[in-house]
């Protein structure tokens, strides 16, 4: 049981630099999410999406990009990484709504120096 | 508006103890709530969930949490803590909002540590 799966667990960029975080789910989740988890702090929804094609922002969503082109897979892509990038990123995955059980990926911890 | 709070950003108890882990929630239309559990490097896990029905919730691991709404409460407790329970716990509270779209909250978080 695969779940939901992110890659790379851990990366280093460099300011100005970009970067894409896969998660993809074998689950034929419909909703998928990307969060970030800042130390002390609750999880903060970037973006997310309520099925192939369509993506809406969430709390965060400046600096970031996504698309979902297909229900497995939910890119977030990061443009010109700033330092205030640095987080552990989660993606996670539902059946059909919000306030449904989250799947989580194990997370990426991202530092821009 | 919504908001969640956890009471204690840490909780040390002894093994075979009991667990008590606080959340308060404030929200304008019926919540759902929930717990999830974090532990290290590892993405978050439910524990329970919440929906309006009974009050009193069971989760699995042995966790149950209880649904005040006189105390906007949603306090995790377990009566034997044990080794495998020290993590990250982490309240949330789900709420509707302008024509049915729904939010999720975190709240901080709670790292429960057990004593051997």
């Amino acid at each position: 049981n695969a779940g939901v799966t992110q890659t790379p667990k851990f990366r280093i960029l460099k300011i100005g630099q970009s970067m894409t975080l896969q998660c993809t789910q074998d689950m034929n989740h419909n909703y998928m999410y990307w969060y970030r988890q800042d130390p002390g702090m609750g999880l903060k929804l970037i973006y997310y999406s309520v099925g192939a094609g369509i993506t809406d922002k969430g709390e965060v969503p400046n600096g970031y990009n996504v698309s979902r082109s297909t229900t497995e897979d939910f890119p977030l892509r990061l443009e010109l990484a700033a330092p205030s990038q640095t987080s552990v990123y989660f993606c996670a995955s539902s059946w059909r709504a919000t306030n449904e059980k989250l799947f989580f990926g194990s997370g990426t911890q991202l530092s821009v120096l | 508006a919504q908001s969640v709070t956890q009471l204690d950003s840490h909780v040390s108890v002894s093994e075979g103890t009991p667990v008590l882990l606080r959340c308060n929630y404030s929200s304008s239309y019926s919540p759902s709530l929930f717990w999830y559990v974090q532990h290290p490097n590892k993405g978050l896990q439910l524990l329970l969930k919440y929906t309006s029905a009974a009050t009193l919730v069971k989760g699995i691991n042995g966790f149950e949490a209880e649904f005040k709404k006189s105390e906007t409460s949603f306090h995790l407790t377990k009566p034997s803590a044990h080794m495998s329970d020290a993590a990250e716990y982490f309240c949330v509270v789900s709420a509707k909002f302008n024509f049915g779209n729904e939010k999720l909250t975190f709240g901080t978080g709670t790292r429960l540590t057990i004593i051997p």
